[in-house]
């Protein structure tokens, strides 16, 4: 199955709420990246974790990862209107592989 | 805007004629990206360029498609003789290359209509 596969979600939630997203992949990573696309700015990246980290922080957002499972999570404090989109996870260091993407749709 | 750019923005097309898209990377970063995106999907990999250098294809990157980089600054990316599953948005990256930890910038992308 493709690598850096997220568990694929549709989450609507208000505004002002949390949002939490999962990734799941099968071999073995240097990194992870997670990225965000709409239709206003295209894909984003948002923040990148190495293997050796188990937690990092950009604004709003937290993402964790656990190479002893295999997964990472992003989370998104207090949602606003403008989170809505696709967010995608990816590993690799040149050749991105992306899951399928968790469609997040913030309700003012 | 510094950002990469892509051109054109949208392509409609007949089966069986050939298209070409163009890249402008950010001016300083010397690694460059081709993926496909299709409805619902993730961005697949298509091919990667270090400066002029093509480094790495994919097993999607049929014998009709072709993409180069001349100088190591522009890329383009020709299809020939295009399917309709070849309809997709073509999304362009560029990174600094520098270190193994490469976040990548990509353009706005140029979504193909085969009819």
């Amino acid at each position: 199955s493709q690598q850096g596969e997220e568990d694929p979600q549709a989450l609507s939630i208000q505004e002002g709420e949390n949002a939490t997203m999962n990734c799941s992949y099968k071999t073995s990573i240097n990194n992870l990246q997670w990225y965000r696309q709409n239709s206003g700015r295209g894909l984003v990246h948002l923040i990148l974790i190495r293997s050796n980290e188990r937690e990092k922080h950009s604004g709003r957002l937290r993402v964790t990862l656990d190479t002893s499972k295999k997964s990472s999570s992003l989370l998104i404090t207090a949602s606003r209107a403008a989170d809505t989109a696709s967010y995608f996870c990816a590993r690799g260091n040149n050749r991105l592989a992306f899951g399928k993407g968790n469609q997040v749709v913030v309700i003012p | 805007d510094t950002g990469v750019s892509q051109n054109p923005r949208h392509k409609i097309t007949k089966r069986g004629q050939n298209v070409t898209f163009r890249c402008d990377p950010i001016s300083e970063h010397n690694r460059l990206y081709w993926y496909r995106q299709t409805l619902g999907q993730g961005p697949e990999f298509l091919t990667y360029f270090q400066n002029e250098a093509q480094l790495e294809k994919s097993r999607l990157l049929s014998d009709r498609f072709s993409a180069e980089r001349p100088k190591g600054s522009f890329s383009t990316l020709e299809i020939q003789r295009t399917e309709q599953g070849d309809s997709a948005m073509y999304l362009c990256a560029s990174s600094p290359g520098a270190g193994h930890y490469n976040e990548q910038f990509f353009g706005p992308g140029t979504r193909l209509t085969v009819l």
